[in-house]
């Protein structure tokens, strides 16, 4: 069974730093690429970032380009997210997501989703 | 980047009532689309990809069809547990992914 569970989420004020992580089972962690996703709250869904199996090809959203890194350890099964300078409209719950095998063409459509975690930045 | 443009933002509706939403893409996305389930304080639920293949598991009263910019989802008789909110995705490989802004589902 593919599990994905979150972690590292809180409170931060502005201007400040959170590492979130994502821990991947039941599946071959290192052939997939993997996305995080968030959402404010009330609001919809939004891409956030994605990294590839081999951890060298990354890619963000232009709203945290310069601020967020992705980042993945395949020995730990687990996928990262670096946010730095965060700004109250970074407040979201966090969601990792894995999409469809690699090269198959849903490479950007996801199967399976972490439960989220809750990002607040407030002073 | 590929914008998607969902309608409507929402809907009053009642059970066994049929019930369409639609996106529409910036530009070309062929059928890399996919329309997604969530209910409060819960992770999206996939319903269809492809535009048009129902997952595993989805009640064949959700159907999806389109290809290129138009979308739509149709639920043929709204049940109660079908009150949520929905989400279209395009997918497409050479591009990030876009979610439309959600269509929420009430009960009328």
């Amino acid at each position: 069974e593919v599990q994905l569970v979150e972690s590292g989420g809180g409170l931060v004020q502005p201007g400040g730093s959170l590492r979130l992580s994502c821990g991947g089972s039941g599946f071959a962690f290192s052939t997939y690429w993997m996305h995080w996703v968030r959402q404010a709250p009330g609001k919809g869904l939004v891409w956030v970032s994605r990294i590839s199996g081999d951890g060298i090809t990354t890619d963000y959203a232009d709203s945290v380009k310069g601020r967020f890194t992705i980042s993945r350890d395949n020995a730990k099964n687990t996928l990262y997210l670096q946010m730095n300078s965060l700004r109250a409209e970074d407040t979201a719950v966090y969601y990792c997501a894995r999409p469809g095998p690699s090269n198959s063409g849903y490479e950007n459509y996801f199967d399976f989703w972490g439960q989220g975690t809750l990002v607040t930045v407030s002073s | 980047d590929i914008q998607m443009t969902q309608s409507p933002s929402s809907l009053s509706a009642s059970v066994g009532d049929r019930v369409t939403i639609t996106c529409r893409a910036s530009q070309g996305i062929r059928n890399d689309l996919g329309w997604y389930q969530q209910k409060p304080g819960k992770a999206p639920k996939r319903l269809i990809y492809a535009a048009s293949t129902l997952q595993s598991g989805v009640p064949s009263r959700f159907s999806g069809s389109g290809s290129g910019t138009e979308f739509s989802l149709t639920i043929s008789s709204l049940q109660p547990e079908d009150f949520a909110t929905y989400y279209c995705l395009q997918y497409n490989r050479y591009s990030s992914p876009t979610f439309g802004g959600g269509t929420k589902v009430e009960i009328k």
